[in-house]
């Protein structure tokens, strides 16, 4: 079973910050998955990647395949980013990080 | 837009009734999952179907079946439901390419068992 870590498990950050989401995993890939998920439940695709750096309007994802290591970036950040944001792996199957929970404040 | 719809948001169900579940999507996905999602475990598979008629356990099928008679449609069951099984439960569906395939999630049916 592959292992996904995220952090920091919780962040608040005052708005208009640059955030930086770290996930990490301990086997070989063939793509990884980036997901937002609001109160109530619902849960968003923001990127699929499988190397190098994808960006829409102010994330931006990136991901290193030889360190198992993918970032989730969040430029000039407002109270409407603040969600759940999960890392998932895809080894067959996807495995999921835990999640961490973003609050930015006006 | 695509979507996953599920067909209650929440439920309340009593030890031992059987609960059924519901998803479709409107994609014409191959792919079906089930999952739940508990605080400090993230989401766990239950069962996924890779086409009408089939299913495949994931990682924690116990207590759970399902169901895949048409395509769009994409049935959790619990036979017996348990207080062990109060949980968020998550549809998702997903396209045949193996690394450009995107989940798509519905909305979450949240069951408490009392």
């Amino acid at each position: 079973k592959n292992e996904v870590e995220q952090s920091p498990q919780n962040l608040t950050a005052q708005e208009g910050e640059f955030i930086t989401i770290n996930c990490s995993y301990s086997v070989g890939i063939s793509a990884l998955h980036w997901l937002q998920q609001h109160p109530g439940g619902g849960i968003v695709s923001l990127f699929m990647l499988s190397s190098g750096k994808k960006k829409h309007g102010r994330l931006i994802a990136t991901i290193n395949i030889q360190e198992k290591h993918s970032s989730l970036h969040i430029t000039a950040s407002h109270p409407r980013d603040s969600a759940v944001y999960i890392c998932a792996v895809k080894v067959g199957q996807f495995y999921f990080g835990t999640g961490t929970s973003l609050t930015v404040i006006p | 837009d695509v979507k996953v719809t599920q067909s209650s948001r929440y439920l309340v169900k009593r030890t031992g009734e059987k609960v059924f579940l519901e998803c479709v999507q409107d994609m014409d996905h191959e792919n079906m999952f089930w999952y739940r999602q508990d605080p400090g475990l993230g989401l766990r598979l239950i069962y996924f179907s890779y086409d009408v008629k089939m299913k495949e356990k994931g990682d924690i099928p116990e207590g759970y079946s399902v169901s895949r008679e048409k395509k769009e449609r994409f049935s959790l069951i619990l036979e017996s439901a348990s207080t062990n099984q109060t949980s968020m439960y998550l549809c998702a569906s997903r396209g045949t390419h193996p690394n450009t395939g995107e989940l798509f999630f519905g909305e979450g049916s949240r069951l408490t068992v009392l």
